[in-house]
């Protein structure tokens, strides 16, 4: 079974760390890219970051440039994201998705095909 | 980035009912466009990727049209399990997410 298991969450002070991290199985993790998006609490879904599939190439939303790093480790099929320098406003679940594509007519059509169930991440004092 | 505003932000509905959410591009995306459901507290779900192909084992009255950067995500006859939050996404550039669609039991 395909599958994104998301740990790491929980609560932390403002200006506290945390790792997240996301396990993959039932697919060729090393062959997909992967990305972090994040909600909070009843708001809608928010990118935070990617990354392809050997790690060479990242990005991230501006609103966590410079505090958050989201690496990978493909012999453990697991997905990070060191989130440092938290703010309340980083409170939100956050999940995992495979970023999966078809070919249409000589176009490739990407999209997130997987998620995991999210693991929640609490900044406050 | 490409913003992505959806429309309406929420809506009332009945089963059986016909329902249409629209998701703008501040630019053209071509057919760059996917739509997700979304039920409290769950992951998201994907329902169309390039803004008209049905993901595999999604309901047939789920459809999805557009290009651009104007889109519809449509619902024929509304069941019970369709009440949920809907999204769309483009996948042109850095993949932002419109910011929603309640759709509620009327």
């Amino acid at each position: 079974e395909v599958q994104l298991v998301e740990s790491g969450g929980g609560l932390v002070q403002p200006g506290g760390s945390l790792r997240l991290s996301c396990a993959a199985s039932g697919f060729t993790f090393s062959t997909y890219w992967m990305h972090w998006v994040r909600q909070a609490p009843g708001k809608g879904l928010v990118w935070v970051s990617r990354m392809n599939y050997d790690g060479r190439n990242t990005k991230y939303a501006d609103s966590v440039k410079g505090r958050f790093s989201i690496s990978r480790d493909n012999a453990k099929n697991t997905l990070y994201l060191q989130m440092n320098s938290l703010r309340v406003e980083d409170t939100a679940v956050y999940y995992c998705a495979r970023w999966e594509s078809t070919v249409i007519n000589g176009y490739y059509y990407y999209y997130m095909d997987v998620w995991g169930k999210g693991t929640p991440v609490t900044v406050s004092s | 980035d490409i913003q992505m505003t959806q429309s309406p932000s929420s809506l009332s509905a009945s089963v059986g009912d016909k329902v249409t959410i629209t998701c703008r591009a501040s630019q053209s995306v071509t057919k760059f466009l996917n739509w997700y459901q979304q039920k409290p507290g769950k992951a998201p779900k994907l329902l169309i990727y390039g803004a008209s192909n049905l993901q595999g084992g999604v309901p047939s009255r789920f459809s999805g049209s557009g290009s651009g950067t104007d889109f519809t995500l449509t619902i024929t006859s509304l069941q019970p399990e369709d009440f949920a939050t809907y999204y769309c996404q483009q996948s042109y550039s850095t993949p932002l997410f419109g910011g929603g669609t309640k759709v509620e039991i009327k």
